[in-house]
């Protein structure tokens, strides 16, 4: 079976560096996703990669291996309005979205 | 700004109740889909329509049943639906299937079954 695993929740501090992992066993890959989910609102797209490596995008960053079906999202200089559901999604050999649960993040000042 | 608009936002209703639910965007997409979402599990992939064709649907009951009259507007049409259905349903459109253009999603509608 297919499967995306990622934490389910994590806690940092305002100002710091979190890193949220994501590992995968998908049929066929075609791209990974990262995306950002505020309570209440739509999942909003944050970062793709479909090579191996690091994609810079201000203070989000996200790595993938796909020899070792892994992939992490690294928050820099955490804001109180980074607190959201953080969502890993891969797209398999048919283009269909394979979703991880989620990872909870949580802000503390 | 969400490119991507859901009506209604809230749906409460018995499950005998016949509703639907729309979804339009304004992006000049090829693909829509319909997902579902309750708490703390992942996105459940429903439906998937490009160009106005239905190219997947992922064994869900016939109590859902879709319709995508043009590639912007898409309705989920319910039925006799169960407790075990109230969840978040969320519309996405994309540019084509494939490729590393992202999926933009509505902020759903969240719905009860009584």
């Amino acid at each position: 079976g297919q499967n995306i695993d990622q934490p389910t929740e994590m806690t940092a501090t305002e100002g710091a560096i979190v890193q949220i992992n994501c590992t995968y066993q998908t049929s066929g890959f075609n791209g990974l996703f990262w995306y950002q989910q505020h309570a209440g609102e739509a999942p909003t797209f944050l970062s793709y990669n479909v090579l191996d490596g690091l994609e810079e995008k201000g203070r989000f960053s996200s790595f993938l291996s796909r020899s070792k079906g892994y992939s992490y999202l690294l928050l820099k200089e955490l804001q109180m309005k980074d607190s959201a559901s953080y969502l890993c999604a891969v797209r398999d050999s048919n283009y269909q979205l394979i979703w991880g649960a989620g990872t909870k993040l949580i802000i503390k000042p | 700004e969400t490119g991507v608009t859901q009506t209604p936002r809230h749906l409460v209703m018995g499950m005998t109740n016949k509703k639907s639910l729309k979804c339009e965007q304004h992006l000049g997409h090829n693909a829509m889909y319909w997902y579902k979402q309750s708490a703390k599990k992942p996105l459940e992939l429903m439906f998937v329509y490009n160009f106005k064709e239905q190219t997947e649907n992922n064994s869900v009951p016939s109590r859902f049943s879709p319709e995508c009259p043009n590639s912007s507007h898409l309705f989920l049409h319910l039925h006799t639906l169960q407790p075990e259905d109230s969840a978040l349903y969320l519309c996405a459109s994309s540019q084509a299937l494939e490729g590393s253009q992202p999926q933009h999603f509505g902020d759903g509608t969240r719905l009860s079954i009584l």
